[in-house]
Order: C-alpha cells, then sequence, then structure tokens
C-alpha cells in the first residue's frame, strides 16, 4: 500500500521561501510529483522526481531522498498567487506493479502581505 | 487540443437519482483516470483506463459507481442511486502509457456534484 504525509498548513509572507516537505511509505516507487490546485481548480504539474537530489524549475525547486522516503517543494521570493494547495503524489513501479498515482492529502500554503 | 474536458462543470441532484459524468482526454492518451476529491484532502483514486480495457476497478466506493470507455477515447463515470455522501469534486486524467512520469497526469476541471 501507499502512504503519504504532508502538513496541512503552511502560512509564509509574500517574497520569502518556504519549504513543503512531504514522506512516503509505498510498496513500489518510481518518482514522485508535486502538482498545484488552486481552489476549485483541476491540479496542474509542478514536477517529476526520480533520481535523488535537486531540480529547479524557476522559483520553484523539488528534492527527493529515496532512501529516505522523503521529498521537499521549494518555493522562492513567494508570491500571493502561489496561494493554493500542494499535492504531493507517488508514481508507483511501472513494471509489474500499479500504474495508479496516490496523492497526498496536500498542503494548503497561504501567502499574506 | 484544449486539454482535458469534463462536463458538466457542476451537478447536483436529489438523492436517489442517477448522475452521468464525461470526461475527454487529451487525444493521444491511452490512459484515462478517474478520482474523487473532497473538501481538504487530496485525489482519491476511483479506477482507470488504458485504451478500452478497464485495469483497475476495485477502489470504486461502491457498486452504485461505474465507468465506461467504449471506443478508448471518452469516458463516462455513472453513480446509480445518489447519496448525500457521494458530493464531491469527481476528477479525470489522463496520461501516455509510456514516460508518463516526464510529462505528469493531466486533470480536467472536474466535475462537482452537489447531493441534496
Amino acid at each position: 500500500g501507499q502512504n503519504i504525509d504532508q502538513p496541512t498548513e503552511m502560512t509564509a509572507t509574500e517574497g520569502a521561501i518556504v519549504q513543503i516537505n512531504c514522506t512516503y511509505q509505498t510498496s513500489g516507487f518510481n518518482g514522485l510529483f508535486w502538482y498545484q490546485q488552486h481552489a476549485g481548480e483541476a491540479p496542474t504539474f509542478l514536477s517529476y522526481n526520480v533520481l535523488d537530489g535537486l531540480e529547479e524549475k524557476g522559483r520553484f525547486s523539488s528534492f527527493l531522498s529515496r532512501s529516505k522516503g522523503y521529498s521537499y517543494l521549494l518555493l522562492k521570493e513567494l508570491q500571493m498567487k502561489d496561494s493554493a494547495s500542494y499535492l504531493c503524489a507517488v508514481d508507483p513501479q511501472a513494471s509489474g506493479g500499479s500504474y495508479i498515482p496516490t496523492f497526498g492529502r496536500g498542503t494548503s500554503l497561504i501567502v499574506h502581505p | 487540443d484544449t486539454g482535458v474536458s469534463q462536463n458538466p462543470r457542476h451537478k447536483i441532484t436529489k438523492r436517489g437519482q442517477n448522475v452521468t459524468f464525461r470526461c475527454d482526454p487529451i487525444s493521444e492518451h491511452n490512459r484515462l483516470y478517474w478520482y474523487r476529491q473532497t473538501l481538504g484532502q487530496g485525489p482519491e483514486f476511483l479506477t482507470y483506463f488504458q485504451n478500452e480495457a478497464q485495469l483497475e476497478k476495485s477502489r470504486l466506493l461502491s457498486d452504485r459507481f461505474s465507468a465506461e470507455r467504449p471506443k478508448g477515447s471518452f469516458s463516462t463515470l455513472e453513480i446509480q442511486r445518489t447519496e448525500q455522501g457521494d458530493s464531491a469534486m469527481y476528477l479525470c486524467a489522463s496520461s501516455l502509457a509510456r514516460g508518463t512520469g516526464q510529462n505528469g497526469y493531466t486533470f480536467g476541471s472536474g466535475t462537482r456534484l452537489t447531493v441534496v
């Protein structure tokens, strides 16, 4: 089975940096997704990590440690529009396993002036 | 391609009625997923298709839930004899079978169901 844990809510100030953590325990693992979801809208793809380490994409970076079952999403130079829910999702093993990505509950990020 | 399209966007129904939602995936995507999402929770997997084959349906919430993808293109999700607990956002996502991770899963805007 899959168990994914991330904080329920975080708050931060405009212009600051915030790190959203995700830990997972899974029976199969191929990679890890981060999605952003604004209220009432569909989740949108942010990043996908397969290998250990940090991947940077503009203001957003994502880190993965496979041995520790740990990932984080780092948001720099926060803007008000970054207020959203951030979903961590495990991409299961592709070979011989299921193809069903499993999502965490999401972290609601509130950015204030 | 306009992405993943879901209809209707909103549905209000009386308890006990049947409802059907439609999802049109990205045309070249052969995998299609249905998820349910309630307030403050992440998407909860229901079922998925590869082309027209339904490869996993054991996690549909009850036998009142069923899904089809008859020609491997659009899909429908039906809920029979709706209950108030079925009120939620129903999300559809599609992906390629190969290289899914690099491209992610593309979600539709969802159908918000309210059972009164």
